[in-house]
């Protein structure tokens, strides 16, 4: 069993819409990221939060807003997505903000339409 | 522009023989050199790691090497069982983790 937990595991939205996708860690971590991964290729970086502060933001569209209530927490809010931001999201975490050795959540499948 | 590449997209081996994945990358400062391990509609599980002042690594039926001078690495499973079939990608630490694009590696019974 995975211990980065995201939700929802599959999300289809429309490109009006606003979503947001959810990720819990109690490893007690204090890094976490958000990735994206197109199939066929490798997880593509877009955040990084270290002590519940937004460290690395990989020039990503506005129309993604990343939200760390907590340092167990990891939240992406999605609004007047693409249909080209259909993706696997990756949700990590790491016990240090260098992020050696990063624990994967199982990803929320987002289909946009 | 690519810092780390496996030119490999798939490999197919027997079961019980030998997996040799390669890796390489592009930036001789890197230090610390990671392999995950990809099953269809799940994130990546850390599988094994090396870091620059080691040459090999190893972990039961998992092996890492590393040549700095060539800057390239290679994971090598023996034997291979059928449940290691998925995607393996090799990962640098370079202030963050840069992927390789994959190898999709399937174990033929």
């Amino acid at each position: 069993d995975t211990e980065v937990t995201q939700t929802p595991k599959h999300l289809v939205m429309g490109m009006t819409n606003k979503k947001s996708l959810k990720c819990e860690q109690h490893m007690g971590h204090r890094a976490m990221y958000w990735y994206k991964q197109k199939a066929k290729k490798p997880p593509e970086l877009m955040f990084v939060y270290s002590y519940e502060k937004l460290s690395i933001n990989e020039s990503v569209p506005s129309r993604f807003s990343p939200e760390c209530p907590n340092s167990s927490l990891l939240n992406l809010h999605l609004h007047a997505l693409q249909p080209e931001d259909s993706a696997l999201y990756l949700c990590a975490s790491s016990q240090d903000p260098q992020g050696i050795e990063l624990f994967f959540g199982e990803g929320s499948r987002l289909t946009v339409l | 522009d690519q810092q780390v590449k496996q030119n490999s997209p798939s490999l197919s081996v027997q079961e019980g023989r030998i997996s040799i994945l390669n890796c390489d990358y592009t930036n001789s400062m890197f230090d610390y050199f990671l392999w995950y391990k990809k099953y269809p509609a799940e994130g990546p599980t850390f599988l094994i790691s090396i870091s620059s002042i080691k040459d090999k690594n190893e972990d039961g039926r998992f092996t890492v090497f590393l040549n700095k001078s060539a800057k390239h690495l290679s994971l090598h499973i023996v034997p291979s069982q059928p449940g290691d079939s998925a995607v393996y990608f090799c990962a640098v630490q370079g202030g963050k983790l840069i992927f390789g694009q994959g190898t999709e590696l399937s174990v033929k019974p």
